[in-house]
């Protein structure tokens, strides 16, 4: 168990409401990140955290913005969601500040109608 | 960027036999990491495998950097054993990491 809780684990939106994903660790690591995954394409980073107020883009980061303002939380903002945002979102943890090995929170299934 | 393709894409296997999937990169790498992602969705760290060979039960990974890919062995497949395995490495000397689209793996009783 990596200590990575995802909320809501579920979500249906309409196209053009805003939406808030958030990941949430217990053990203080430094480094976040927001990846979404879709058939064909595999995992993709969104954006992620190397530190509190300290983010950085991914490959996929349009449309997305992100907020880290304590440690254990970051957060994942679609300002106004669009179709092509339905997808399954996954956080992640770094433990070590030398080695880049990442555990994975449980998931987001997002669907955005 | 660098590049990472996994094969075989899909594979059917009788529950019992073996198995080896294959990870290529494109350039150096500092980091490789081998994921399971279950049929509920989860993703299952299996090796932190950088370079050289580790074990851990029926399954086991060899990574040759010189060479540019790792493999992931599974012997004696169980029906849990079902599901997607992802390699990801690093190779930019950043702090992401870049995901292969995955081998997705059928265990049949």
């Amino acid at each position: 168990d990596a200590g990575i809780t995802q909320s809501p684990r579920h979500k249906v939106t309409e196209t053009g409401t805003p939406v808030t994903l958030r990941c949430h660790q217990t053990e203080n690591h430094r480094y976040m990140y927001w990846y979404r995954q879709d058939p064909g394409h595999g995992l993709r980073l969104i954006h992620y955290s190397y530190g509190v107020k300290d983010t950085d883009k991914g490959e996929v980061s349009d449309g997305y913005s992100v907020s880290r303002s304590k440690t254990e939380d970051f957060l994942l903002t679609l300002e106004s969601a669009t179709s092509s945002q339905t997808s399954v979102y996954f956080c992640a943890i770094r433990y070590s500040q030398l080695y880049n090995e990442q555990f994975f929170g449980p998931g987001t299934r997002l669907t955005v109608l | 960027g660098i590049q990472v393709e996994q094969s075989p894409p899909d594979l059917i296997l009788q529950e019992g036999a073996n198995s080896t999937l294959r990870c290529n990169f494109s350039d150096s790498v500092n980091n490789l990491q081998w994921f399971h992602q279950n049929p509920w969705g989860q993703l299952i760290n299996l090796f932190y495998i950088p370079s050289g060979t580790k074990q851990n039960g029926r399954l086991s990974a060899t990574t040759v950097a010189t060479e540019r890919y790792s493999l992931l062995y599974i012997s004696s497949s169980q029906t849990t054993d079902s599901g997607v395995y992802f390699c990801a490495v690093d190779g930019n000397r950043d702090d992401k990491i870049i995901f292969g689209k995955g081998t997705r793996l059928h265990i049949l009783p």
